[in-house]
């Protein structure tokens, strides 16, 4: 079946060092990818997506490339802020479209100034 | 702005009482969902609507009923028979295709005392 890991967290980091997330996932096919972000007492928001094959996802530094050979989707930012403290959630959707989304558990980023 | 409204934001029950969560989206989505999410969890899939009037069950949809009479609602009861119903409450939705994320609410808070 399809599923996603993620890396155990927490992890902690200065400001400025540079951050990697492990994701890799399980599934038939060609499914889209994610990375939601979750800041304290609030919902998931949509960080980067990718829909196919060596895509590259990207917004406010973070980057994700959809590697099919490897079947992982790492999460990357060059330069971390306090700010991006934050739990960080890797999805999936499938190819079959069943509309089932599978999320890993989460990592959880402490970044400290 | 379009987006998606969960009410309240916290909520508080005693044992034995049915509570129903409200969700609300404006972005004119057809699919809609319901997670659960325990502490350090990530999240776990409860009901989903793919259209009006149809609803599949997810992963752990015991203890738990919905319905989606209108397009833009889609409320989740916890029932009496839910054995542990304490957590974070999530709803999302999405256009319904495979690229598409999911977009989502702020989250309801249930405790149970």
């Amino acid at each position: 079946g399809n599923s996603v890991t993620q890396m155990e967290g927490p992890v902690t980091l200065s400001e400025e060092a540079f951050l990697t997330i492990n994701c890799t996932y399980t599934a038939t096919g060609y499914p889209s990818l994610f990375w939601y972000v979750q800041y304290p007492g609030e919902g998931l928001q949509l960080l980067l997506k990718a829909t196919k094959a060596d895509d590259k996802g990207s917004n406010k530094g973070f980057e994700a490339t959809y590697r099919k050979e490897t079947t992982s989707f790492h999460l990357e930012k060059g330069s971390v802020q306090v700010s991006d403290s934050a739990v960080y959630f890797c999805a999936l959707s499938p190819t079959s479209g069943t509309y089932k989304y599978i999320f890993g558990t989460g990592t959880r980023l402490k970044v400290l100034a | 702005d379009g987006g998606i409204t969960q009410s309240p934001k916290y909520l508080f029950r005693k044992e034995g009482q049915n509570v129903t969560l409200s969700c609300e989206q404006n972005l004119n989505h057809d699919a809609m969902y319901w997670y659960r999410q325990d502490p350090g969890q990530g999240l776990r899939l409860i009901y989903y609507s793919q259209i009006v009037n149809d609803f599949q069950k997810g992963d752990i949809a015991e203890g738990y009923s919905v319905s989606r009479e209108k397009k833009e609602s889609f409320p989740l009861t916890v029932t009496s028979a839910q054995k542990n119903p304490t957590a974070f409450y999530l709803c999302a939705s999405s256009i319904g295709g495979q690229t598409d994320e999911q977009f989502f609410g702020p989250g309801t808070r249930l405790t149970v005392l």
